[in-house]
């Protein structure tokens, strides 16, 4: 099936510094590539979506300049969390369409903002 | 908004049957997730619908109305380990909106 990885699996960092979560497709081409940000006991909640090649549509709500997101290629999305505050720390999770089950998703980053 | 709905949370008995209900905002809808979601780890999948009725899978069936908005997903048999979030999740016509209810957190009890 499908595999979408995703690096880091967890990262601390300080306050006002940026972190660059990665979610690669290994053996399909994941043309949209779909971020959510989940808090402790609540669901997933979708941040953006990227298409390759395209600029990031952003859900209502979220600063696209703190949240860079980036899909230069087909199988390459990332998330560049800008200028991180503590409040920034959540479980961040990439998920993209594939021919075999639907969507397939990264085993998520847990942020940590110290 | 995609208003999707589903109860904040549920409990049942070890060896029992339980019925978690998603309803959802009918416009635009194209298909119907259901996942597992575990603390700290990814969702895993558990069942698609695009048309109405029942799909049964082992353990864990899920049904889906597409007319009146409403699935929901039956675990039987339940055990401990099927203590988890249950997120539904809808697409629309361009699989380009992939969106999440609130999940129902599942406690199974002895």
């Amino acid at each position: 099936g499908a595999v979408v990885s995703q690096h880091p699996s967890r990262v601390i960092c300080k306050s006002g510094t940026s972190v660059k979560i990665e979610c690669r497709s290994l053996d399909f081409q994941a043309t949209t590539m779909f971020w959510y940000r989940q808090f402790p006991k609540q669901s997933l909640m979708l941040m953006a979506t990227s298409n390759e090649g395209s600029k990031a549509t952003y859900e209502q709500g979220v600063e696209k300049d703190k949240f860079l997101i980036n899909h230069a290629s087909l199988t390459l999305s990332t998330l560049t969390v800008t200028s991180a505050h503590p409040e920034d720390s959540s479980f961040y999770i990439c998920s993209a369409p594939s021919r075999f089950d639907g969507y397939t998703f990264g085993s998520g980053t847990r942020l940590t903002v110290v | 908004g995609q208003n999707i709905d589903q109860p904040t949370e549920m409990t049942a008995t070890e060896g029992a049957i339980v019925q978690i209900n998603c309803t959802y905002q009918t416009s635009g809808f194209n298909g119907l997730f259901w996942y597992q979601q575990h603390a700290g780890e990814a969702p895993t999948f558990l069942s698609y619908n695009v048309l109405d009725g029942l799909e049964e899978k082992g353990r864990f069936s899920s049904f889906l109305s597409r007319s009146k908005g409403y699935s929901y997903l039956l675990l039987k048999e339940l055990q401990m380990k099927d203590s988890a979030s249950y997120l539904c999740a809808r697409t629309d016509n361009y699989g380009q909106n992939f969106v999440f209810g609130p999940g129902t957190r599942l406690s199974v009890l002895p």
